[in-house]
């Protein structure tokens, strides 16, 4: 079973700044991963899948690269509404699992 | 547009069956995988398992034990059952439709907390 760590736990930003969010896998997942955003009550939104592949109507600023076992979320200039948890997540290994997240906090 | 809606019983006694349905439109059930996932209040997400339009359910090893995943393709429905629960047991469950992709979970339900208690 493949676990992912995410780090940091916490980033604390302004609205502008560049984020750069990590997970690390402890097996290769080769690029079998996606990110997702979620905020306070709603549900998780999918971002980008197979490491980085943006979906359909997902804002450019959100940009995702890795391979293996290191991968990263970018977020080139945080508008207030990104402001949320971001969870990496595998389908490589059985069962799919996701990481424990990374919250971008205001600063 | 895709919409995922459950619904079911917010409190469950312990030892007793948990059960949600999820009702599905603007989607096909035919060509997808629909999962259900849960998120303990506070937590992380759990991967609970997933089922296709064929009828064909996968579960996660952690609670194959306990967990039924059921689809009714007249009704645009699919279902989960948990029994035998416990107070760990309590979250917010999301029915989920995947990508086109087998475990890339797009179109989420809004979720619906579960509580297990007497």
């Amino acid at each position: 079973e493949v676990v992912l760590t995410q780090s940091p736990a916490t980033l604390s930003l302004s609205p502008g700044d560049r984020a750069t969010l990590s997970c690390r896998a402890s097996q290769s997942v080769s690029t079998y991963l996606a990110w997702y955003q979620q905020k306070p009550g709603q549900a998780p939104r999918l971002l980008i899948y197979n490491a980085s592949n943006r979906v359909t109507g997902i804002p450019a600023r959100f940009s995702g690269s890795g391979s293996g076992t290191d991968f990263t979320l970018t977020i080139s200039s945080l508008e207030p509404e990104d402001f949320a948890i971001y969870y990496c997540q595998q389908r490589t290994s059985w069962p799919p699992a996701f990481g424990g997240g990374t919250k971008v906090e205001i600063k | 547009q895709v919409q995922l809606q459950e619904s079911g019983p917010g409190l469950v006694k312990p030892s007793e069956t948990l059960s949600l349905t999820c009702t599905v439109s603007g989607s096909s059930i035919s060509g997808y995988y629909w999962s259900w996932i849960r998120q303990p209040p506070g937590k992380g997400l759990e991967w609970i398992g997933y089922i296709s339009y064929t009828g064909d359910a996968t579960y996660n090893p952690s609670l194959k034990s306990r967990v039924t995943i059921s689809i009714d393709k007249s009704k645009s429905q699919f279902s989960l059952k948990l029994n035998s629960v416990t107070a760990a047991d309590t979250a917010v469950y999301y029915c989920a439709r995947d990508l086109g992709i087998l475990n890339y979970f797009h179109y989420w339900g809004q979720g619906t907390l579960v509580t297990v208690s007497s």
